[in-house]
């Protein structure tokens, strides 16, 4: 999972299997959240967003938790696919501001 | 069509020089920003633009300055480069408020000799 740390973390998965992504956000004032997915050479593509008044919500593979009592977001992705590797971040926003806070991301790689 | 795109898409210079880098939005969105992102994948707010204000990470040197033509388009001015300026630079879009995803390009890679 992600850590603020110095190297950026890496979950290693078999192809078929799921794969959980966690993140720890730093402020309790943040209402909207979202997941970013970055392959190599390439920008973030946003995958699923999440506002604070949900605790789940799901997409085609994927789903996000929020757990707001312990500021934890989730990224769970179904039945995991090559393709799927890439960098996942997670960011979060804070009301009424344009300026979104970018987690360290996390390393997903894939094994055929 | 590419939504965000962003010229050139690598930049090779020598410290000192003075460059730009270009981002095209075609979304419709009313909001522009520029992020840098360091070797290892960490990204950085640099500035959030929109038709009524611009907002500057305090901790951005001021030899960098955002300029926005028309809605579309937000420039990126790079004034004496130095070696620590080298990164991704990425331009995004979002349409208005706080909680709408981002849109990214694809990134240019700086690289001070």
């Amino acid at each position: 999972g992600e850590s603020v740390g110095l190297h950026l973390p890496t979950l290693s998965v078999q192809e078929g299997d799921n794969s959980i992504i966690n993140c720890a956000y730093s402020n309790s004032a943040s209402d909207y959240f979202i997941w970013y997915k970055q392959e190599s050479g390439k920008g973030p593509q946003f995958i699923i967003d999440i506002r604070s008044n949900m605790d789940k919500r799901q997409g085609q593979r994927v789903t996000v938790l929020l757990n707001k009592t312990v500021k934890h977001l989730s990224l769970q992705i179904a039945a995991t696919q090559p393709g799927d590797s890439a960098v996942y971040f997670c960011a979060e926003n804070k009301g009424g501001s344009y300026i979104p806070t970018f987690g360290r991301g996390t390393s997903l790689i894939v094994h055929p | 069509d590419t939504a965000v795109s962003q010229t050139p898409k690598y930049l090779v210079t020598q410290m000192g020089n003075d460059k730009s880098i270009k981002c095209e939005q075609n979304l419709g969105h009313d909001t522009m920003y520029w992020y840098k992102q360091d070797s290892k994948k960490f990204l950085k707010i640099m500035f959030s633009y929109n038709n009524k204000e611009l907002i500057i990470n305090e901790t951005v040197p001021n030899r960098f300055s955002p300029k926005s033509p028309d809605k579309a388009h937000l420039n990126l001015h790079i004034n004496s480069l130095e070696l620590g300026d080298s990164a991704v630079y990425f331009c995004a879009s979002s349409q208005g408020s706080w909680n709408q995803p981002q849109h990214f390009g694809d990134g240019t890679r700086l690289s001070i000799l």
